[in-house]
């Protein structure tokens, strides 16, 4: 079945690091892949995007790209603040099932 | 309403005991996800509702839980005779179409002693 990898956190960062998250997935079909946030007290809400291979979804300075190659997702961004500490998450929809399926999620503290 | 609405926010309950958790979605969102949040386990995928169509009941734990849709709008959880191991934070979103953005809401946190 279709499944999503992302690395184990925590991950402990100074302010103005450069940040990546690894997700990658398995998949069936030509699934779409996504990054959710959770910061503390809120609830999840979308991060960022993308549907179909070598795209790139963007959102408040973060990126990933879509590589079907790798089936991976990787989460960067180029400079961290204090204020992106929070919970990510990568997930993707099949194309077959509609199915939203998570990762574990990954713990970001950033520290200033 | 504007959101994703849940009820109740908080439910403690006894071992044993039956749970209902409510989820009110987005007005037009065809598609309705319970997830299951529990402390280092990320979000676990539970039953998914699209439409008319018959639901993806795949990730129900166990034959305790169910969950139904009425008129393609308000969702109801059903945990049967609770256990411990139940205790987490229910999830619910909606979205529309494909790829579509996933609107969730607070979540309800069940407590079983």
């Amino acid at each position: 079945g279709n499944s999503v990898t992302q690395m184990e956190g925590p991950v402990t960062l100074s302010e103005e690091a450069f940040l990546t998250i690894n997700c990658t997935y398995t998949a069936t079909g030509y699934p779409s892949l996504f990054w959710y946030v959770q910061y503390p007290g809120e609830g999840l809400q979308l991060l960022l995007k993308a549907t179909k291979a070598d795209d790139k979804g963007s959102n408040k300075g973060f990126e990933a790209t879509y590589r079907k190659e790798t089936t991976s997702f990787h989460l960067e961004k180029g400079s961290v603040q204090v204020s992106d500490s929070a919970v990510y998450f990568c997930a993707l929809e099949s194309n077959r099932d509609d199915k939203i399926i998570f990762g574990k999620g990954t713990r970001l503290h950033i520290l200033p | 309403g504007a959101g994703v609405s849940q009820s109740p926010s908080n439910k403690v309950t006894e071992k044993g005991k039956d749970v209902e958790l409510r989820c009110d979605p987005i007005s037009g969102h065809t598609a309705l996800y319970w997830y299951r949040q529990s402390l280092g386990q990320g979000l676990e995928f539970l039953i998914y509702f699209q439409g008319n169509s018959a639901p993806d009941k795949s990730g129900l734990p166990s034959d305790r839980f169910s969950a139904e849709r009425t008129g393609g709008s308000v969702s109801t959880l059903t945990i049967q005779r609770t256990q411990q191991e139940d205790s987490a934070v229910y999830l619910c979103a909606s979205s529309f179409g494909f790829a579509g953005e996933l609107f969730f809401g607070e979540g309800s946190r069940l407590t079983v002693l």
